[in-house]
């Protein structure tokens, strides 16, 4: 078990510019979820999936974000159109079974937006 | 609308003092809370998860009670350490049909040798 992953660690584009974020869940793990997190604040949901379903989306998650779950394993975010104010570590979690499970955070991405 | 609320926003400490790191929540109506703990440019590492039905969690040093009717929780550290210095946060689940944390700002710990 080698925890949650995600790729890459660190990523600067330029504004207007579109980025493509991954996350690899721990083994076996049904539920997958997204957060954003900026300075000085807790992070922020943004959207989960149980298996290869979406099943819930926060208003934050604007029509320039997308994410996916393709077979149920890992998972891709989406940036198009970046702006300045997408500037954020990026975190994805994971947990196994029902929804009273712990979840557990990779070490997330940091986005800066030029 | 559930807000989650951590006060003080830092907090420091000399080493070996006992400590307790305050969350409160709006709404009582929560499905459980999790406590986290986030190094500088980390993710999160989960250290206790209370379900509703449960008054408190322990772990080594760590124990966090909840207090539904109330609105909070705390998180109590025993004989503090300069490892512990860190980001402490704590994270509210509404009901069972949603996935979604909603966290509060955090608590940033530093305990001083």
């Amino acid at each position: 078990d080698t925890g949650v992953s995600q790729d890459p660690r660190h990523k600067i584009t330029k504004r207007g510019q579109n980025v493509t974020f991954r996350c690899d869940p721990i083994s076996e793990h049904n539920r997958l979820y997204w957060y954003r997190q900026t300075l000085g604040q807790g992070p922020e949901f943004l959207t989960y999936f149980q298996n290869e379903a979406q099943l819930e989306k926060s208003r934050l998650l604007s029509d320039r974000f997308s994410a996916e779950r393709p077979k149920g394993s890992f998972s891709t975010l989406e940036i198009q159109r970046t702006e300045q104010g997408d500037s954020a570590m990026y975190l994805c979690a994971s947990s196994i079974g029902g929804p009273d499970g712990e979840q557990y955070f990779g070490p997330g991405t940091r986005l800066t937006v030029t | 609308k559930q807000e989650v609320t951590q006060i003080p926003a830092a907090l420091s400490v000399p080493e070996g003092e006992n400590l307790v790191l305050n969350c409160s929540f709006t709404d009582s109506a929560i499905y459980n809370l999790q406590w986290f703990r986030q190094d500088p440019g980390k993710g999160l590492t989960s250290l206790l998860l209370i379900q509703s039905s449960q008054r408190e969690q322990t772990s080594g040093r760590l124990n966090a009670s909840l207090d539904k009717s109330s609105g909070r929780s705390t998180l109590y550290i025993a004989a503090s350490q300069p490892g512990d210095s860190a980001t402490y946060l704590c994270a509210v689940r509404v009901s069972s049909n949603t996935g979604k944390l909603i966290f509060g700002q955090g608590t940033t710990l530093q305990v001083k040798p």
